[in-house]
């Protein structure tokens, strides 16, 4: 059991490019999320979904865009990569409806753009 | 809208000695609440949660955490730490759609 896969773990973007970080998740699991964490922020939501076709914004979703095409995947689209998208990024899932499930996340994407 | 405050950028202790994390909360309506634990190079791992019921919660490696409703906290505890304790600990706040709202984190050093 494989948990919640993230690829890939580092990467270095220059400013302008596009990529996409891929996510998935081997538990069936109906709820999906992308985090980033910056040093003393803790961690900033930016899309989630509660199901395949389904998705929303969070607190910080500018600069990037999400789909949910199957229940296991979940990507992350960079357009334009800027220097504030520097950032480690996590996904994680979830498996109840009523918030007493806990997140199960990702090891993280290490992103630079420069 | 909800919100979560962990008032130390950093913990220090020594090693078989108590500690404490702290952490409050701002939430309307009952409060589900969260305890992670960070490792370099790691993705947050679960700790305990607080859902109702007790409001001592006790969780993984020996952690506990205290619910206080009304000073709206929600205390990370060990009788004992280790030097393996040390690492980066997050409170977070349900919100909708199971969707956390998280602290700043905390760093937890404990000296040999």
């Amino acid at each position: 059991n494989a948990g919640v896969t993230q690829t890939p773990k580092f990467r270095i973007l220059k400013i302008g490019q596009s990529m996409t970080l891929q996510c998935a998740q081997d538990m069936n699991h109906n709820y999906m999320y992308w985090y980033r964490q910056d040093p003393g922020m803790g961690l900033k939501l930016i899309y989630y979904s509660v199901g395949a076709g389904i998705t929303d914004k969070g607190e910080v979703p500018n600069g990037y865009n999400v789909s949910r095409s199957t229940t296991e995947d979940f990507p992350l689209r960079l357009e334009l990569a800027a220097p504030s998208q520097t950032s480690v990024y996590f996904c994680a899932s979830s498996y109840r409806q009523d918030g007493s499930s806990p997140l199960h996340f990702g090891n993280g994407t290490r992103l630079t753009v420069t | 809208a909800q919100s979560v405050a962990q008032p130390e950028d950093q913990v220090n202790v020594a090693e078989g000695n108590p500690l404490t994390v702290k952490c409050t909360y701002s939430v309307s309506g009952n409060p589900y609440l969260f305890w992670y634990v960070q490792y370099p190079n790691r993705g947050l791992q679960f700790l305990l949660k607080y859902i109702t019921g007790d409001n001592l919660v006790k969780g993984s490696y020996g952690f506990e955490a205290e619910f206080n409703k009304s000073q709206t906290s929600f205390h990370l505890k060990k009788p004992s730490a280790l030097v393996s304790d040390s690492a980066l600990y997050f409170c977070a706040v349900r919100g909708q759609y199971s969707t956390l709202t998280f602290g700043k984190g905390t760093m937890l050093l404990v000296s040999p």
